[in-house]
């Protein structure tokens, strides 16, 4: 069973403070790994993507890959009000030629 | 450049009614793809195409669900006869293929069937 893990929150951050959003899959045979926010009655928006270990960072998002562990995580640095929205992660198997996404995580910033 | 663009941004019919959903991809993008979002169940990929073939549709729920690409700038998804369990919002997204399948969505269509 090839599945996406996610904490659905809320997860609750004070404004100015680092979020930290994790995910888990279960599947070795992944290699394309994505971050899509989601606003309250919008659709998805792609913020980042990871193929290798280690962090890639664009802006206040950094995103950190362990492919040993079989986790990907989105920290965002210095939070705003603006960040408050659901976080899908989102994993292509490339053998299966597949995407599955978690359910999301829902995080609130604090003003 | 314009996203990519569905409709009808909203549908209300009754149970038993043929309802087709649209999709214009991103100009250039070569792999389009329909998802369902719920409560309950997340976003569930149902099925997508590459460079206008089916690849995939294991995720189709039934046989009343069917989707086409005639072209490279336009996909449907019929749902015939339809069900209240149907209701959902129906996103189309799509991605220039390769290694990254970094996929972009359009505004959704909310289905409510009665």
């Amino acid at each position: 069973q090839k599945e996406v893990e996610q904490n659905s929150g809320p997860l609750s951050v004070p404004e100015g403070a680092i979020a930290s959003l994790n995910c888990t899959y279960s599947d070795r045979g992944s290699q394309s790994f994505f971050w899509y926010r989601q606003y309250s009655g919008k659709s998805p928006e792609l913020i980042m993507s990871i193929y290798s270990n280690g962090d890639k960072e664009d802006g206040r998002f950094t995103a950190q890959l362990n492919k040993a562990s079989q986790y990907v995580s989105l920290l965002i640095r210095d939070s705003q009000p603006s960040d408050s929205a659901t976080y899908l992660c989102a994993v292509w198997v490339n053998r299966d030629d597949k995407i599955i996404f978690g359910k999301g995580t829902r995080l609130h910033i604090l003003p | 450049d314009a996203g990519v663009i569905q409709s009808p941004r909203h549908e209300v019919t009754e149970m038993g009614q043929e309802v087709t959903l649209r999709c214009k991809p991103i100009s250039g993008h070569n792999s389009l793809f329909w998802y369902r979002q719920t409560m309950m169940r997340g976003l569930e990929l149902l099925i997508y195409f590459n460079n206008n073939v089916p690849i995939d549709d294991s995720g189709m729920p039934e046989d009343r669900f069917s989707a086409k690409m005639p072209n490279a700038s336009f996909s449907t998804l019929k749902i015939q006869p339809s069900e209240p369990r149907d209701s959902a919002v129906y996103f189309c997204a799509s991605s220039f293929s390769g290694f990254t399948y970094e996929q972009y969505f359009g505004p959704g269509t909310r289905l409510t069937v009665t």
